[in-house]
């Protein structure tokens, strides 16, 4: 079993929807998790941060933490065009050492 | 404002070349990265650094060597390139110190590498 799991889509949505973007884990010792956005020829760059368990909301951006389920959800809100990108979920190795990234799903959304 | 740079956006090289990546970050970071992103695989660790001279292997080491002679900059090598070595190559900083690795990774816009 894969460390990081992620569907790689890809996942098209009108503008307005609301999208959900999930990875699944299978160490229960991670502890930080990390959404990353990715758009076309550029490099990812840090979206949302939550550590542990529970929910963290940064405007129309919901980081969602189920460590019980080894599950974590990224949400969108009233989705644009704009949030066209490529989204990778990331996570602390147990060690402390490195990052560990999920392959990324590619969201389209069509105005 | 952070930035990472890297050398080239596109490189052209063939088989057996030797290749120098270059990295460049202005933000005083301790951490530098490398990775490459291949379509199916994902972002995939081939070295880290932690401080000048400091290396690590990540998950793909082979067939590559780094160089931190300065803080600042972080090479990636490919000593002999091969074709299975076509990949965008990203770099990325941190400021972390030597007991996480993990404080907020801010990327370059990659090399897209072609290996003919």
């Amino acid at each position: 079993q894969k460390e990081v799991e992620q569907d790689p889509g890809p996942l098209s949505v009108p503008e307005g929807a609301i999208v959900s973007l999930n990875c699944t884990y299978s160490n229960s010792a991670f502890q930080y998790f990390m959404w990353y956005r990715q758009y076309s020829r550029k490099g990812p760059e840090l979206l949302m941060y939550t550590y542990s368990s529970g929910n963290k909301e940064d405007g129309r951006f919901t980081a969602q933490v189920d460590k019980s389920s080894k599950y974590i959800s990224l949400f969108i809100r009233d989705s644009q065009p704009s949030d066209s990108a490529t989204y990778l979920c990331a996570m602390e190795n147990q060690a402390g050492t490195a990052l560990i990234f999920g392959k990324g799903t590619t969201l389209s959304v069509s105005s | 404002d952070v930035k990472v740079t890297q050398s080239s956006r596109y490189l052209v090289k063939r088989t057996g070349e030797k290749v120098f990546l270059e990295c460049v970050q202005d933000m005083d970071h301790e951490n530098m990265f490398w990775y490459r992103q291949d379509p199916g695989l994902g972002l995939r660790l081939i070295y880290f650094s932690y401080d000048v001279k400091m290396k690590e292997k990540g998950d793909i080491p082979e067939g590559y060597s780094v160089s931190r002679e300065k803080k600042e900059r972080f090479s990636l090598i490919l000593e002999s390139a091969s074709t299975n070595q076509t990949s965008m190559y990203l770099c990325a900083s941190s400021r972390g110190s030597r007991l996480t690795y993990t404080d907020t990774q801010y990327f370059g816009p990659g090399t897209r590498l072609t290996v003919l």
